[in-house]
Parts: C-alpha cells; sequence; structure tokens
C-alpha cells in the first residue's frame, strides 16, 4: 500500500514551453501533498506544500507564478513549470500524506531537462 | 525552525563490514526522525522512523537507528552492508504541532559505497 506515481518520469522540453508533472497517490487519499526539487548530488529542497482544494503553500524564494501547483482532488496534485528555462532543469520528486498521518510516501521522480 | 547535519557526506566501506551514518539535528520542539535511502534517479524510500518509545528502532535491509535525545543525535547503523547497500542516504526531520509531520526538513545526504 501507500504507492505515489509521477509522470512522466522524464522530460525534455524547450526554453519558453511548459511543462507539466503528475503525482497521483494510488491506493490513499492524499490529504496533503509536496513538492520538492533535487539538483545533481544535493538534497531535497521543499518548494510548496498543497492541501486538496486549497491554494499551495510556497516555500520562500519559490516562484509561485512560474511553479503552478494543482491539488485538484485526493489522488493528484500537478506541477506545472511554465516558461521554462534551463535554469529549471532538475529532478521533482512530489511526496504524498493521507489523513492525520505522518508519514510522507514518496513518487519516483521527474527528470526535467530544458534545453 | 529545525535543521538536519549529516556529518560525512562520502562513506566508502568493504562489504561485510559494519557501517554508521551519522545525524544531528536541532530543534526547539520535540520531533520525529525518519532515514531515507535513494537509489540513482528514483524518488525515496523510507529505511526507518522514530516517532516515539523505544530510542532503539529498527527498520528494513538490516538497518538500525538510536535516538540520542541529549545529543540531538539519529545515527544509521548496519552491522554488515552489501554491495546492493550502495546508494544515498538522507536523514530527515519533522516537528510535532498541529501540523506534525507535515513538513520534512533534510540533511544534504550520505553518499554510501560498498566496495567488494
Amino acid at each position: 500500500g501507500a504507492v505515489v506515481s509521477q509522470h512522466p518520469s522524464w522530460v525534455i522540453c524547450k526554453s519558453g514551453t511548459s511543462v507539466k508533472i503528475e503525482c497521483r497517490s494510488l491506493d490513499f487519499q492524499a490529504t496533503t501533498m509536496f513538492w520538492y526539487r533535487q539538483f545533481p548530488k544535493q538534497s531535497l529542497m521543499l518548494m510548496a506544500t498543497s492541501n486538496e482544494g486549497s491554494k499551495a503553500t510556497y516555500e520562500q524564494g519559490v516562484e509561485k507564478d512560474k511553479f503552478l501547483i494543482n491539488h485538484a482532488s485526493l489522488t493528484l496534485s500537478t506541477l506545472t513549470v511554465t516558461s521554462a528555462h534551463p535554469e529549471d532543469s532538475s529532478f521533482y520528486i512530489c511526496s504524498a500524506r493521507g489523513g492525520i498521518s505522518y508519514e510522507q510516501y514518496f513518487g519516483p521522480g521527474t527528470r526535467l531537462t530544458v534545453t | 525552525a529545525q535543521s538536519v547535519t549529516q556529518l560525512d557526506s562520502q562513506v566508502p566501506v568493504f562489504e561485510e563490514a559494519p557501517v554508521e551514518l551519522r545525524c544531528n539535528y536541532s530543534s526547539s520542539v520535540s520531533v520525529y526522525l525518519f532515514w531515507y535511502v535513494q537509489y540513482p534517479n528514483q524518488g525515496l524510500q523510507l529505511l526507518l522512523k522514530y516517532l516515539s518509545g523505544s530510542t532503539l528502532v529498527k527498520g528494513i535491509n538490516g538497518f538500525e537507528a538510536e535516538f540520542n535525545k541529549s545529543q540531538t543525535s539519529f545515527h544509521l547503523r548496519k552491522p554488515s552492508v552489501h554491495i546492493s547497500d550502495t546508494a544515498e542516504y538522507f536523514c530527515a526531520v519533522s516537528e510535532w504541532g498541529e501540523t506534525s509531520g507535515s513538513r520534512l526538513t533534510f540533511g544534504e545526504g550520505t553518499q554510501l559505497t560498498v566496495n567488494p
């Protein structure tokens, strides 16, 4: 149980275009989802926290107009990188938490490369 | 605000040797503590967690960790490692509270490399 999927697993896009990444909880209802960014050889940095049906809470320094997060249902959250640039290339990982559970379950990640 | 320090960025060991990956944290309140493993180009897998109770926590793949409140540490150990344990290991902390467990702060990671 507690499986989280991400789609796509990798994506290459041209500079200036937008790309959407999906995060799904497959066997539980995710009241809260988290989006992380990980640069090579570095740790995970929390970008934003989203609760189902509410606006996402962004961490300091994360541009909310650039990284659009939608958590429209209890099993799906999306991250849209708008007007992507090469510096947005990174590994994006989502996690999900259900109800009062303390534990986050992580997706397999999405490798974004902007050319 | 909480913070996590993993004292070693890289730990090379030989197969079947014991290993300890060190983690220290700072927080003004009580915390939950976690160790995760990440294989290349994959997400994170939970190894073990400390919530309360016994300070010695056993996890998957033969790993264990001990919570030491006085030293604010949560070191990860395995008595005998395998080649397949080669991966990046992350220590993480979450503070208790209304949103307990809702916000994880990660350490910088420790690359464990097991050599034959």
